[in-house]
């Protein structure tokens, strides 16, 4: 079964430092989710993407936080400067255009920030 | 603000028991209600959903009870096995939104062999 897949599995960085993680979602989905999941709640969304154009970023810190998906695919979510309360699970997700599509998670990134 | 909430935190069930989680939920454009599973190390995967047109929803050992008049959803796991010991986080969406899932806070629930 196809998976969407996530890189790197597991990240630490020091405050302050730049970091970026990257998804590549299932072939064919044109909608495409970054989340936030902190640990010990469930996840919340930070930026939905309908091909390369951003539909929903109302919860994306973007004084820090910055997404994109140039050519439709695959996406890089990026934070700059790092804080500590950004350590958390960074789970991208993919689904087809249109309602009633489901949505199908990557294992994450988990990041700690020191 | 939480536009779901879940209980219980966790629970522990004997293998061949019921694990029951329920979900509250405030917001009445709510119109799709999935369930979804999730491992430690992994991220969550969808088992079942619910539409408000309908009270329950069966599949396999899986079942959704919707109550909409009490604004309530809950997940019944008919005899759990060890294998079921994960974390499950009821999620809401509107059509309007979709994508835009609201989660519980999640449940572990542990099956004892």
């Amino acid at each position: 079964e196809a998976e969407v897949a996530q890189s790197p599995r597991y990240k630490i960085t020091e405050k302050s430092q730049a970091v970026a993680f990257w998804c590549d979602p299932i072939s064919g989905h044109a909608t495409l989710y970054w989340y936030r999941q902190i640990l010990g709640q469930g996840p919340e969304l930070l930026v939905q993407f309908q091909d390369e154009s951003v539909v929903d970023d109302s919860q994306l810190p973007k004084d820090r936080f910055s997404a994109e998906r140039l050519k439709g695919v695959d996406s890089t979510l990026k934070i700059q400067p790092a804080e500590l309360g950004d350590s958390a699970m960074y789970l991208c997700a993919s689904s087809l255009e249109g309602l009633n599509s489901p949505l199908h998670f990557g294992n994450g990134t988990r990041l700690t920030v020191t | 603000q939480q536009q779901v909430k879940q209980s219980p935190q966790s629970l522990i069930v004997q293998k061949g028991g019921i694990s029951i989680i329920n979900c509250a939920y405030e917001n009445t454009a709510f119109d799709y209600f999935p369930w979804y599973q999730q491992f430690p190390g992994k991220g969550p995967a969808l088992l079942i959903a619910i539409r408000p047109d309908v009270s329950e929803k069966k599949e396999g050992r899986f079942t959704i009870s919707f109550n909409k008049s009490a604004k309530q959803f809950s997940l019944h796991i008919m005899d759990s096995q060890p294998g079921d010991s994960a974390t499950y986080f009821c999620a809401a969406m509107t059509t309007d939104s979709w994508g835009k899932l609201q989660f519980g806070a999640g449940t572990q629930v542990v099956v004892t062999p």
